[in-house]
C-alpha cells in the first residue's frame, strides 16, 4: 500500500534562514507528488506537485521541491523563510488508476521564530 | 467562483445522534473526495467519488454513508455518532483530467460528545 513518511513532526527555523522539510513516499511506481499547506483553522492549499519532467518543481510563496526517485524523497525547501510560512505542511502521494486519490503524510508543524 | 463549500463550520453533537455534512463545488470536477484530519494522522480518505454516479470506500469509511447528489454536491452521513468521530472533516474536488490536484473546502470542526 503507497505511504508517505513526515520524519520531522515539528521544526523550528529563524526568520531569514533556509527550511527544509524532508518527505518520503513508498511504492514500486512513478508517483505524483504534492506538498500543501495549512494555515490554523484554514484548508489546503496547493504549495507545488511534480507529475513527469523536470525533478525540480517550483511552486507558490518562493517553495520549491525536488525529486530524487533514487530516494523516494520529494523535499520542500525554501531559501530564506519568512514569519508568514508558519503553518503545517503535508507532503501527499498519487499514483494513476486510483481514482486520484491521495495519501498524506502525517504533517510538519513549522514554526517560524523573529 | 466559491470553489469548493462546506456547511456547516461547526458542529456539536451528543452520541448517537446523526448529521449530514455538505460540500458543493462549482468547478465542474469529475471527482469528489471526504477527508477527516485528526492531530498526528494527516488526512485520511473516508469516502470519494470517481464520478457522477459512483462512491467508493476509503480508508476509514465505518461509521460514515455518502451521497454524490449530482456532479456539484457530495454529502456525508453520520447515522449515529461516536466520540471516535470528533475531527475537522474536509471536502475536496479533482477535475482528475489534465490536472490531478485537489482543491479543498474550509472544514467542519464536529466534536461528539
Amino acid at each position: 500500500a503507497q505511504s508517505v513518511t513526515q520524519p520531522d513532526i515539528h521544526i523550528t527555523v529563524s526568520e531569514g534562514a533556509s527550511l527544509e522539510l524532508r518527505c518520503n513516499y513508498s511504492y514500486g511506481a512513478t508517483p505524483y507528488l504534492f506538498w500543501y499547506v495549512q494555515s490554523p483553522g484554514q484548508g489546503l492549499q496547493l504549495l507545488l506537485k511534480y507529475f513527469s519532467g523536470d525533478t525540480l518543481v517550483q511552486g507558490i510563496k518562493g517553495f520549491e521541491a525536488e525529486f530524487k526517485r533514487s530516494q523516494s524523497s520529494f523535499n520542500l525547501r525554501k531559501p530564506s523563510v519568512h514569519w508568514s510560512d508558519a503553518a503545517e505542511y503535508f507532503c501527499a502521494v498519487m499514483y494513476t488508476g486510483t481514482a486520484s486519490k491521495l495519501t498524506f503524510g502525517t504533517g510538519t508543524r513549522l514554526q517560524v521564530t523573529l | 467562483n466559491a470553489g469548493v463549500t462546506q456547511t456547516p463550520k461547526f458542529q456539536v453533537l451528543k452520541t448517537g445522534q446523526s448529521m449530514t455534512l455538505q460540500c458543493a463545488q462549482d468547478m465542474n470536477h469529475n471527482s469528489m473526495y471526504w477527508y477527516r484530519q485528526d492531530p498526528g494522522m494527516g488526512l485520511r480518505l473516508i469516502y470519494y467519488s470517481a464520478s457522477e454516479g459512483t462512491t467508493d470506500k476509503g480508508e476509514v469509511p465505518n461509521g460514515y454513508n455518502v451521497s454524490r447528489l449530482n456532479k456539484r454536491e457530495f454529502s456525508l452521513r453520520l447515522e449515529s455518532a461516536a466520540p471516535s468521530q470528533t475531527s475537522v472533516y474536509f471536502c475536496a474536488s479533482s477535475p482528475r483530467t489534465e490536472s490531478y490536484e485537489q482543491y479543498f473546502g474550509p472544514g467542519t470542526r464536529l466534536t461528539v460528545t
